[in-house]
């Protein structure tokens, strides 16, 4: 089954203490990108990457930091988290995000992280 | 930049009643335009997408028509069932030619759907 996973689905933690959310696609899709959605503010995109090694800034990445060193992989790392990154992660992938193919984006379920 | 407005929410109709959800746009380009839905507990999936002016997309009784001169993309069913309780999230991608087509969502519209 064509699917986007990430892991954990719920996290609790204390502020400053590393954390890694993962996500994996079984899709073979070049485009990878995490999201973080807080109640009136939407979807805002944290980082997104085109192709292995190639990772960019999104509109809010401060605080976040990411790695793909493999297609499948897209991991999320919060190295010193903090209160105001409580929120709802999603991650989503797509074939190809380049102008004049409105490919959609897969989602995964969500990680809904709490920094106490 | 660009950007999506949407109706605010929460909408509560009931069962069998028509339904509209406002969206609007602004973009530097010619984007393509989607609607995603999120069930409770569940990431977004895409919902119906037009890809230029005057363009319908359809699917599961929703349909949306791509208005250029609007600058519009509203979503709308005819008949609205419990199981369509969702949030659903407008949207575009956009970007200069032959570069990348960065995705903008809009706020989520929650849509209530009473027996």
């Amino acid at each position: 089954e064509a699917q986007v996973t990430q892991n954990p689905r719920y996290l609790i933690t204390v502020t400053g203490k590393k954390l890694t959310v993962t996500c994996s696609q079984n899709m073979n899709h070049e485009y990878m990108s995490w999201y973080r959605q807080d109640p009136g503010l939407g979807l805002r995109q944290i980082y997104y990457s085109m192709n292995v090694e190639v990772t960019d800034k999104g509109d809010v990445p401060e605080g976040y930091k990411v790695s793909r060193k493999e297609k499948r992989n897209f991991p999320l790392i919060l190295e010193s988290p903090s209160p105001n990154q409580t929120s709802l992660y999603f991650c989503a992938s797509s074939l190809s995000v380049y102008v004049g193919q409105a490919y959609e984006q897969y989602f995964g379920p969500g990680t809904r992280l709490t920094v106490t | 930049g660009d950007s999506v407005t949407q109706m605010e929410g929460p909408v509560t109709l009931s069962e069998e009643a028509f339904l509209t959800i406002n969206c609007t746009y602004t973009a530097t380009g010619y984007p393509s335009l989607f609607w995603y839905v999120q069930y409770p507990g569940e990431g977004l999936q895409l919902l119906l997408k037009a890809t230029k002016a005057d363009d319908k997309g359809s699917n599961k009784g929703f349909e949306a028509t791509y208005r250029k001169e609007t600058t519009s993309f509203h979503l709308e069913k005819g008949s609205v069932q419990v199981s369509d309780s969702a949030v659903y999230f407008c949207a575009l991608s956009d970007g200069p030619s032959g570069g990348y087509q960065k995705v903008t969502f809009g706020t989520g519209t929650k849509l209530q759907v009473i027996p």
